[in-house]
């Protein structure tokens, strides 16, 4: 069974410009996440979408960050414009369902804002 | 609302020394309980996972944790380390909204 891929898995980019992650979960998982991981902390829930509705965004700082799932499949992050403290790693989570069950997680892609 | 603590941010230990690393949960009813582990440049792993049911849960790589209703804990265990097992180590309470700690730093010394 394929696992959660995400693209790219490094960026880098500098204040001001605009950036784009991607993430295709599991087949057949109805949740999606998105996560910030800043270094020395641990994961935060930007938004969660079950299938393609957004059902939690109240972390994401919506004036600059946006996500989309269209279809209920593959998702988008963008940030735009970037900030020195949008630099972290951004993880993308599936699972089958809201419901308590286990969240497969990709690789992220690591963001540096110059 | 609900809160994860990992009072410690990093241990180090001897190989085949045992290990148990602390959680602490704030959460409104019964929680859904977890433990991942993060190796460098790597996504999360799942460890294991308390729903109900036995308080002694068993999980991959010989861990296992225990959760403590009357402490607000679910602290992971394991009897011996091994060196492969340096790594950081999350815990995290909620079903949909997780909610993770701040993560502990797992260094084993040969």
């Amino acid at each position: 069974e394929a696992g959660v891929a995400q693209s790219p898995r490094y960026k880098i980019i500098e204040k001001r410009q605009s950036v784009a992650f991607w993430c295709n979960p599991i087949s057949g998982h109805a949740t999606l996440y998105w996560y910030q991981q800043i270094l020395g902390q641990g994961p935060k829930l930007l938004i969660q979408f079950q299938n393609n509705g957004v059902v939690d965004d109240s972390q994401l700082p919506k004036d600059r960050f946006s996500a989309e799932r269209l279809k209920g499949v593959d998702s988008t992050l963008k940030i735009q414009p970037a900030k020195l403290e949008d630099s972290a790693v951004y993880l993308c989570a599936s699972s089958l369902d809201r419901a308590g069950n286990e969240q497969f997680f990709g690789p992220g892609t690591r963001l540096t804002v110059l | 609302a609900q809160s994860v603590t990992q009072p410690d941010i990093h241990i180090t230990v001897s190989e085949g020394a045992s290990l148990e690393l602390r959680c602490n949960y704030s959460y409104g009813a019964t929680p859904y309980l977890f433990w991942y582990v993060q190796s460098p440049g790597q996504g999360l792993q799942l460890l294991l996972k308390y729903f109900s049911g036995d308080t002694l849960v068993q999980g991959i790589k010989g861990f296992e944790a225990e959760f403590k209703r009357s402490q607000s804990s679910f602290n992971l265990r394991k009897p011996s380390v091994h060196w492969s097992d340096a790594a950081e180590y999350f815990c995290a309470v909620g079903a949909r909204d997780m909610r993770f700690g701040a993560g502990t730093r797992l260094t084993v010394k040969p």
